[in-house]
């Protein structure tokens, strides 16, 4: 059983580009959670998720942010008009309700 | 609202030495508590978790924890600190389909 795949692995956008980052759970969990962490911070929870259906975006920033999990294919976090403050390292677990299984995680690096 | 607290962001230990992760939490329901260690550019793994049964858990590489109601807390030990203990720390609880992460404790272990 393959754990929770994330891709990329490491991200490089400029200034003002977008970043997609993707995030595949475990098979048969249908709730995905992202979290972002900086340097010498814990994890800040962003958004939940089902299938087709955000639970919860209670932590994402209002603007320029937007996550999806379709019915079919991987969950996307996505960054629009990406800012050097959005460098971190993106984290998504999938859950089949009781805990959590991390990714690997995406850095990304905006220069 | 649920929390929790992880007291010493920074903690150094020698080797063969008992480590000792102190967290404390505040939940309204009887809690599910996980610990995860985190390796550098790596995902979170679970370490253990407690979900009401046994009060004192134990997890994986020697690792436990004992859940202490009285004192709201979930500290986690491990009697003889090896260098690959060497990571961050996160302990973290669960309410509902909401997980709350503290902010870490990175261990130091030295030779």
């Amino acid at each position: 059983n393959a754990g929770v795949m994330q891709n990329p692995r490491h991200l490089v956008r400029r200034r003002g580009q977008e970043a997609r980052l993707r995030c595949s759970p475990m098979k048969g969990h249908s709730h995905v959670y992202w979290y972002r962490q900086l340097p010498e911070e814990g994890l800040k929870f962003m958004v939940y998720l089902q299938k087709e259906n955000i639970i919860d975006e209670s932590g994402m920033p209002k603007e320029r942010f937007s996550a999806e999990f379709p019915k079919e294919g991987p969950s996307i976090l996505r960054i629009q008009q990406v800012v050097r403050g959005d460098s971190a390292a993106y984290f998504c677990a999938s859950s089949p309700l009781d805990e959590q299984y991390f990714g690997p995680g995406t850095r990304l690096t905006v220069t | 609202a649920q929390s929790v607290t992880q007291l010493g962001s920074h903690v150094s230990v020698s080797e063969g030495a008992l480590v000792l992760l102190r967290c404390n939490y505040s939940s309204s329901v009887p809690p599910y508590l996980f610990w995860y260690v985190q390796y550098p550019n790596q995902g979170l793994q679970l370490l253990l978790k407690y979900t009401s049964a046994a009060t004192l858990v134990k997890g994986i590489n020697g690792f436990e924890a004992e859940f202490k109601k009285s004192e709201t807390s979930f500290h986690l030990t491990k009697p003889s600190a090896h260098m690959s203990d060497a990571a961050e720390y996160f302990c973290a609880v669960r309410s509902g389909n909401q997980f709350y992460f503290g902010t870490g404790t990175s261990l130091t272990v030295i030779p």
